[in-house]
């Protein structure tokens, strides 16, 4: 079963506006955390946001903010102000126990496209 | 400054041949992955290690075998077992997190694209 699901294959966003890209996970842990990152066309991937599931606040780093919906097990990432550098492949993952330590699981993935 | 150096860059083989990917990290990190990614789809998890000497299997290691003798270096070996071998490899570290409130996200190299003909 998919545990991280991103269903915006593609996104489209004027330059300046806001953008919203959905996340939703499935687990049965009490504690996890949630990342999303940034993969340009270059293939790096660049880490952006963290959001404990202890966490009461949202996070927040600079242009990027986590709507973090616990209940609904949602972590959405939302951009302000978007900027033609923010075009890139964005990626929502959970870190889970497993029996040996830790593992990472990563959605499939938004395509995100900044129009000028 | 510390970080994940992957080697090389870009890799061409030949069907049939054994190819070993190079990751070493100087972050101090205790586990290390690696994962694949096919064009335009999310990342697979091949193997992971928690520590030296030990590693475990993740979704897609048939075709695939690592080693752990140091901390500090996780090599992949892309054997001729597996089938469709080009794809772009990611390696990455993190720390062991041992505190519910520990961020302690995943640190990637540059990747490695493989393309196997």
């Amino acid at each position: 079963a998919q545990k991280i699901t991103q269903t915006q294959p593609g996104m489209f966003v004027q330059e300046k506006e806001a953008v919203t890209l959905d996340c939703t996970y499935d687990t049965s842990d009490q504690s996890y955390g949630l990342f999303w990152y940034k993969q340009p066309s270059s293939g790096e991937m660049i880490f952006l946001i963290y959001q404990g599931s202890y966490d009461e606040q949202n996070a927040t780093e600079g242009r990027y903010s986590l709507n973090f919906q616990k209940a609904r097990k949602s972590a959405n990432l939302v951009i302000s102000a978007s900027q033609l550098g923010d075009s890139a492949m964005y990626f929502c993952a959970m870190r889970e126990r497993v029996n040996y330590g830790q593992n990472f699981v990563f959605g499939p993935g938004t395509r995100l496209s900044v129009l000028p | 400054d510390g970080g994940i150096t992957q080697s090389p860059k870009y890799l061409f083989r030949k069907e049939g041949q054994n190819v070993t990917l190079s990751c070493e990290q100087n972050l101090n990190h205790d586990a290390m992955y690696w994962y694949r990614q096919d064009p335009g789809q999310g990342l697979r998890l091949i193997y992971y290690s928690q520590i030296v000497n030990d590693f475990q299997k993740g979704d897609i290691a048939e075709g695939y075998s690592v080693s752990r003798e140091k901390k500090e270096s996780f090599p992949l070996t892309v054997t001729s077992a597996q089938k469709n071998p080009t794809a772009f490899y990611l390696c990455a570290s993190s720390t062991t997190v041992r505190r519910r409130h520990h961020n302690s996200p995943l640190h990637f190299g540059n990747g490695t694209r493989l393309t196997v003909t």
